[in-house]
């Protein structure tokens, strides 16, 4: 089945620096999303993406829909202590023209540097 | 606007006892998931459906799993009998056909 890599797996952040993380796969996904899911809640949508190569934002956030449909990016300028997380990406498929599943990478969790 | 709402937001229950979760999605949206969050694997889809109508269910673990939509605004997820290892963090989400997905706060499944 379709599988979705994320990296890195963790990282850490000293406020004020830019973050960046991406997703790759070998299968072609039609869109592309990205969640933040903070302790004790559920996953919150960041930005959704639906054509090959296009970038979006979202405040801090900038998001890219790799041209090969097979990966995307995030990046987050000027980080602040509230951006800790654990950010997901989630590639969507197309089936008989309704609405497919979305398939979650495993995330990649951000933390302050100690 | 309210939010997808999930209810229990915790459930401590024995093994062999059936538990049931719920959901209510958000208003005008067709499309409800059930995922199930573990440590190890990540976030599953375990079932969705579409204008209450189930459309995928090979995500369910086995038998003892079984989801319903009785109508637009609400929707339960069964296990029965219950164990361990279903332990997770169960989240309920909707869409309005597309695939931006809002999820509830999820409910915290611990089996002992």
């Amino acid at each position: 089945g379709q599988q979705l890599n994320q990296s890195p797996q963790s990282m850490f952040i000293q406020e004020g620096e830019d973050v960046s993380m991406n997703c790759t796969s070998s299968s072609i996904f039609n869109t592309w999303l990205w969640y933040k899911q903070d302790p004790g809640e559920g996953p919150v949508l960041l930005i959704a993406l639906y054509k090959a190569g296009e970038l979006t934002s979202n405040g801090r956030l900038t998001a890219q829909f790799g041209i090969t449909r097979k990966d995307s990016f995030l990046n987050i300028s000027a980080s602040i202590p509230s951006d800790v997380g654990i950010y997901f990406c989630a590639g969507g498929l197309n089936y008989g023209g309704s609405q497919g599943n979305l398939i979650f990478g495993k995330g990649t969790k951000l933390s302050v540097k100690p | 606007d309210a939010g997808v709402i999930q209810s229990p937001r915790h459930e401590v229950t024995e093994m062999g006892q059936e538990v049931t979760l719920r959901c209510k999605p958000i208003s005008g949206h067709d499309y409800l998931f059930w995922y199930r969050q573990t440590m190890m694997r990540g976030l599953e889809l375990l079932i969705y459906f579409n204008n209450n109508v189930p459309i995928d269910d090979s995500g369910m673990p086995e038998d003892r799993f079984s989801a319903k939509m009785p109508n637009a605004s609400f929707s339960t997820l069964k296990i029965q009998p219950s164990e361990p290892r279903d332990s997770a963090v169960y989240f309920c989400a909707s869409s309005r056909a597309g695939y931006e997905q809002y999820f509830g706060p999820g409910t915290r499944l611990t089996v002992t």
